[in-house]
């Protein structure tokens, strides 16, 4: 159980292209997802807090026009990339808080590889 | 803020050697920590918790002991396989109130068991 996915595993686009990740809890509903960023060799970075049916909040420094983020049912996130530029590729990996657990775990999905030439 | 920091790989170790990742922590209040693993080509996974101090959290032979006095969550395992071979993530969360519940992740530190 606690399954998290995310679409499309790798993707490559052109500069000035949009990009949309998808992430889904597949057995369970998550009122909160996260968006997190992981450059190599470093931690994960957390870009946003996604509440469904609300807005995301964005941690500092993150460009809300630049990575748009949908939270509009219990079991899907959206991340798009807005215009994308090389210096956005990046591994991003999602996570889903599962509701009603005691205890707020994070199940986090297997990531998206984005380049962007 | 919030940090944590973890010892720089890789670590390489032969099969049944005893392994040790060091962790150290930055925060206010009293965070709950963890460890993460990541196999290749997967997402993270829950290795184990310890959400007050002096609690240790145990899974799979992994154990770490949550210490206060030194900031501390050092991961450790008596015996390692080949099969442990990941990239292990010290991580807290503080409790933040309203639901918050932000993790703070250290930079990883990957693990290779060799035969």
């Amino acid at each position: 159980g606690a399954v998290v996915s995310q679409h499309p595993s790798r993707v490559i686009c052109k500069s000035g292209t949009s990009v949309k990740i998808e992430c889904r809890s597949l057995d369970f509903q998550a009122t909160t997802m996260f968006w997190y960023r992981q450059f190599p060799k470093k931690s994960l970075m957390l870009m946003a807090t996604s509440n469904e049916g609300s807005k995301a909040t964005y941690e500092q420094g993150v460009e809300k026009d630049k990575f748009l983020i949908n939270h509009a049912s219990l079991t899907l996130s959206t991340l798009t990339v807005t215009s994308a530029h090389p210096e956005d590729s990046s591994f991003y990996i999602c996570s889903a808080r599962q509701n009603g657990r005691l205890y707020n775990e994070q199940f986090f999905g297997p990531g998206t590889r984005l380049t962007v030439l | 803020g919030n940090s944590v920091t973890q010892m720089e790989g890789p670590v390489t170790l032969s099969e049944e050697a005893f392994l040790t990742i060091n962790c150290t922590y930055t925060a206010t209040g009293y965070p709950s920590l963890f460890w993460y693993v990541q196999y290749p080509g997967e997402g993270l996974q829950l290795l184990l918790k310890a959400t007050k101090a002096d609690d240790k959290g145990s899974n799979k032979g992994f154990e770490a002991t949550y210490r206060k006095e030194t900031t501390s969550f050092h991961l450790e395992k008596g015996s390692v396989q080949v099969s442990d071979s990941a990239v292990y993530f010290c991580a807290l969360s503080d409790r933040v109130t309203g639901g918050g519940n932000k993790l703070t992740f250290g930079t990883g530190t990957q693990l290779k068991v060799e035969l």
